[in-house]
């Protein structure tokens, strides 16, 4: 079993409705909790880190954590094209970050 | 404005051969990481440093080597390419250690050709 796992996708919603990305994890240590977005041929970069069970919302996005089931999920609200991109879930295990392989995620116009 | 770079670019070379990519950056970050991106893996790994002459393997350090001398530079070796190292290879930075409430800053990527 893969320490983070996502659906590798694609997902693709069509512009302004909700997409929801889905992650979980295997270490139940695991105390803090990311998601990367990564354009085509570029580097990742940070949207949102969550610690704490419950929802944290940043303008669009929601980042959602149960450590109880051990899941993390990301939702885009209002989804545009340039929300298209592959998202990278990130767990801290141990003071490592493990990455899933992503979810790539197309905006339809 | 702060950044962090990598180089070269691009880079192909043969199996067999040393090689090292550069990672530098301007953050004055104590934490520096160096990762590998393939189809179906996500990022994975190799190598970190908490400061300077500090490091440790990561995940897939096998055949990987780092130094680490001043603040700014984070150089990864392949002591002997090999074609399982085709990759793109990315560097990055973090003010606190991994983990913490810091954000990880990547560098633009390397990508490597081992023929």
């Amino acid at each position: 079993q893969k320490e983070v796992e996502q659906n590798s996708g694609p997902l693709s919603v069509p512009e302004g409705a909700i997409a929801s990305l889905n992650c979980t994890y295997s270490d139940r240590g695991s105390q803090s909790f990311f998601w990367y977005r990564q354009y085509s041929g570029k580097s990742p970069e940070l949207i949102m880190f969550i610690y704490s069970n419950g929802d944290k919302e940043d303008g669009r996005f929601t980042a959602q954590l149960n450590k109880a089931s051990q899941y993390v999920s990301l939702l885009i609200r209002d989804s545009q094209p340039s929300d298209s991109a592959t998202y990278l879930c990130a767990v801290n295990v141990n003071n490592d970050m493990r990455f899933g392989a992503g979810t790539r995620l197309t905006v339809k116009p | 404005d702060a950044e962090i770079t990598q180089s070269p670019r691009h880079k192909i070379t043969e199996t067999g051969r040393q090689v090292t990519l550069a990672c530098h950056q301007t953050w004055n970050h104590n934490n520096m990481f160096w990762y590998r991106q393939d189809l179906g893996h996500g990022l994975r790994l190799i190598h970190y440093s908490y400061g300077v002459q500090d490091t440790n393997k990561g995940e897939v350090s096998d055949g990987y080597s780092v130094s680490r001398s001043n603040t700014e530079d984070l150089p990864l070796t392949l002591e002997s390419a090999a074609s399982s190292q085709t990759s793109v290879y990315f560097c990055a930075s973090s003010e606190l250690p991994s983990g913490r409430r810091d954000t990880q800053y990547f560098g633009p990527g390397t990508r490597l050709t081992v023929l």
